[in-house]
């Protein structure tokens, strides 16, 4: 069974503060994607890292994909009230009767006071 | 691209009723749906998951005769709910790729489920 243990799962901080988010797992797996959820709705896809060592910038958000596609971190400069929600990082599994299933992590509860 | 809808947004029935859950790809054909349920302020929890034409993959501890899923076609997967107790009131999501390269899934909206 694979794990992907995320942290923190509670983040409150103020408006201009920076934050990082962590996914950590003993797997490999082939992709890891980031999404974004308010409450009441559906998760949005952020983001999907495939390559080792692979950093994706997406405006004030920077997604980063271990060199061993173990881990993963998202790290959010100058947090805004928008960026509010919880977040998810999510791994691929490939093949057999795994596929296309996604693991999560436990998520991470973002609230940024303005 | 990738819009899932999800129909109802929201369900009220009695106990001992079943509920029917939709979910569409609205603009590209999904190899694969998953059903996921969740719990205030959780992540969310994998409870099938179903191909085109195949019968659905449960998780364990998911009560197939309880969650019926049918993947009918290549855009459309339905969620029943048989016989819904209190127990059963959740958040109900279901998410759908095409992906076979990275297994981005694209999720619907989510169907809020409260049974009486």
């Amino acid at each position: 069974t694979q794990l992907l243990e995320q942290s923190p799962q509670f983040l409150s901080i103020q408006e201009g503060e920076n934050l990082t988010v962590y996914c950590n797992s003993s797997s490999v797996f082939s992709s890891l994607q980031w999404y974004r959820q308010e409450p009441g709705e559906g998760p949005v896809l952020l983001v999907t890292v495939v390559t080792g060592g692979e950093v994706k910038k997406l405006k004030r958000l920077t997604f980063q994909f271990g060199d061993a596609r173990k881990d993963s971190s998202l790290h959010i400069t100058a947090a805004q009230p928008g960026d509010t929600g919880l977040y998810l990082c999510a791994g691929a599994s490939a093949g057999g009767t795994s596929y296309g299933k996604l693991t999560f992590g436990q998520g991470t509860i973002l609230t940024v006071h303005p | 691209g990738a819009v899932v809808s999800q129909h109802p947004s929201w369900v009220i029935c009695k106990s001992g009723t079943s509920v029917k859950i939709e979910c569409r790809s609205l603009d590209f054909q999904a190899t694969t749906m998953f059903w996921y349920r969740q719990f205030p302020k959780q992540s969310l929890m994998l409870m099938a998951t179903s191909n085109e034409g195949s019968k659905a993959t449960y998780e364990q501890g998911v009560e197939k005769d309880k969650f019926l899923i049918n993947h009918a076609s290549l855009t459309l997967s339905t969620l029943t709910v048989t016989s819904a107790h209190p127990e059963d009131s959740s958040f109900y999501i279901c998410s759908a790729t095409g992906d076979r390269v990275n297994y981005e899934q694209y999720f619907g909206p989510g169907t809020r489920l409260t049974v009486t």
